[in-house]
């Protein structure tokens, strides 16, 4: 089984910083990594796939990188609007999804 | 424009099979490369993934809960449909299904909560 390490689990920020979020697997995904917002009581919204490719509509704030089993997603500027949980989701393999990182605005 | 809906019993007994249905619309099951997946999501916690079935009828389970899982789909009806045997408090959560792309997942119903209680 592909083991997804999401880290942190919170995080606290200011509007207008840059916030990274990471995720590390056991075995390489060959960048098949997708990252998730998902507010409170809503399904996820997809926001980045294969690793680095932003999804349509998706502010272009958000980015995702990595490869092989490191991979980040960063929000460049943080708005109010991007409190939420985050969740990394691997597709390599079957399916596996992180812990979640839930986002706080300062 | 695709959307899915999940259906089922809110209230499920320990020992209890529970049934979900997932109905689609938007795309057809038979597409090729089309797959619909379900994931569960316990209040508070992380989100896990169950079950995916393919355009072909290709299925795939999670490995720690394949013995009691089953996914099948009537095209016709544009339904998916998941069991889950055996249902026990740890079980209860938020199911979702969800439209499996080359995008992983970029479509999402909107969740239906199954709580296990006697």
């Amino acid at each position: 089984d592909i083991q997804m390490t999401q880290s942190p689990s919170t995080l606290s920020a200011s509007v207008g910083d840059r916030v990274t979020i990471t995720c590390r697997a056991n075995y390489s995904l060959n960048s098949y990594l997708a990252w998730y917002q998902q507010k409170p009581g809503k399904a996820p919204k997809l926001l980045i796939y294969k690793a680095s490719k932003l999804e349509s509509g998706v502010p272009s704030r958000f980015s995702g990188s990595g490869s092989g089993t490191e991979f980040t997603l960063t929000i460049s500027s943080l708005h109010p609007d991007d409190s939420a949980t985050y969740h990394c989701h691997q597709y390599s393999s079957y399916s596996t999804f992180g812990q979640g990182t839930k986002v706080e605005i300062k | 424009q695709i959307t899915l809906k999940e259906s089922g019993p809110t209230l499920v007994k320990p020992t209890q099979t529970l049934t979900l249905t997932c109905t689609v619309s938007g795309f057809s099951l038979s597409s090729s490369g089309v797959g619909v997946g379900w994931i569960r999501q316990p209040p508070g916690k992380a989100l896990e993934w169950l079950a995916l079935i393919y355009w072909d009828d290709d299925k795939r389970y999670s490995p720690s809960l394949k013995s009691r899982l089953s996914i099948t789909k009537d095209t016709s009806e544009n339904q998916v449909v998941l069991t889950m045997t055996n249902m026990d408090p740890v079980d209860t959560a938020t199911y979702y299904c969800a439209y499996r792309g080359v995008k992983a997942y970029p479509y999402w119903g909107q969740g239906t909560l199954v709580t296990v209680s006697s």
